[in-house]
């Protein structure tokens, strides 16, 4: 079966330095990825998605990018953190465009 | 762009009663997906049920039931026989079936669900 992992599971970083949060999925090939932020009490917000190694699509102009170096792995990063990237960050991945996504358990980030 | 409304923050059910929750969206596509996500306290995001619009029938799964109404833009959730693991945050979901930007999400802001004892 399938699983998706995203460590670490919380993070408390000061303004001004890096962040890369990683994702991970077992148990099947080329899946598509995503990354959502939810910010507090809200729905949410999809960041980057991908549909292969290093084809990145992002959604929204902001602090953050994100790679694939290898086929299940995606990453998030940010040279430097904003007090505004604080949130809960979700990794998701699905088999093709139009299927269901698999969400993984999130990262929260609080930014300093 | 596409949108999606859910207008009640919060509900709250006795258990083992029938609840309803409210999404509408708005899109000028006609090949499209819905869904409703489930987020616990765990904020684990967990599929609930998936709806094709090209599908007249209303999707099922065990106690969770739709009502989906294509010309109305709705989209509506039934819980049945409310139980106390269905305490969580749920949120509506729109996905384009075709063209850019497909397979990506579009959240509503969610409904808090409390299943009271």
């Amino acid at each position: 079966s399938q699983t998706i992992h995203q460590w670490p599971a919380t993070l408390v970083q000061p303004v001004g330095s890096p962040l890369s949060l990683e994702c991970t999925v077992e148990g099947t090939s080329n899946p598509n990825l995503y990354w959502y932020r939810q910010a507090a009490g809200r729905g949410l917000q999809l960041l980057f998605y991908s549909v292969g190694i290093g084809q990145i699509s992002s959604e929204v102009p902001q602090n953050l990018s994100a790679s694939r170096p290898q086929d299940r792995q995606f990453i998030l990063s940010s040279k430097k953190l904003l007090l505004s990237d604080s949130g809960f960050y979700l990794c998701a991945w699905s088999v093709g465009t139009g299927d269901e996504q698999f969400f993984g358990p999130g990262t929260r980030l609080t930014v300093l | 762009a596409q949108t999606v409304t859910q207008s009640q923050p919060e509900m709250s059910v006795q258990e083992a009663e029938t609840v309803t929750l409210s999404c509408t969206y708005d899109t000028s596509e006609n090949n499209y997906y819905l869904f409703w996500y489930k987020q616990p306290p765990s904020r684990q995001m967990i599929l609930v049920i998936r709806q094709e619009a090209y599908k007249q029938q209303n999707a099922t799964e065990n106690r969770f039931s739709v009502n989906f109404q294509k010309a109305a833009k709705s989209f509506s959730l039934k819980i049945s026989d409310s139980q106390l693991g269905d305490t969580a945050m749920y949120f509506c979901a729109f996905m384009r079936g075709y063209g850019g930007s497909q397979g990506n999400l579009i959240f509503g802001k969610g409904t808090k669900l409390s299943v009271k004892p």
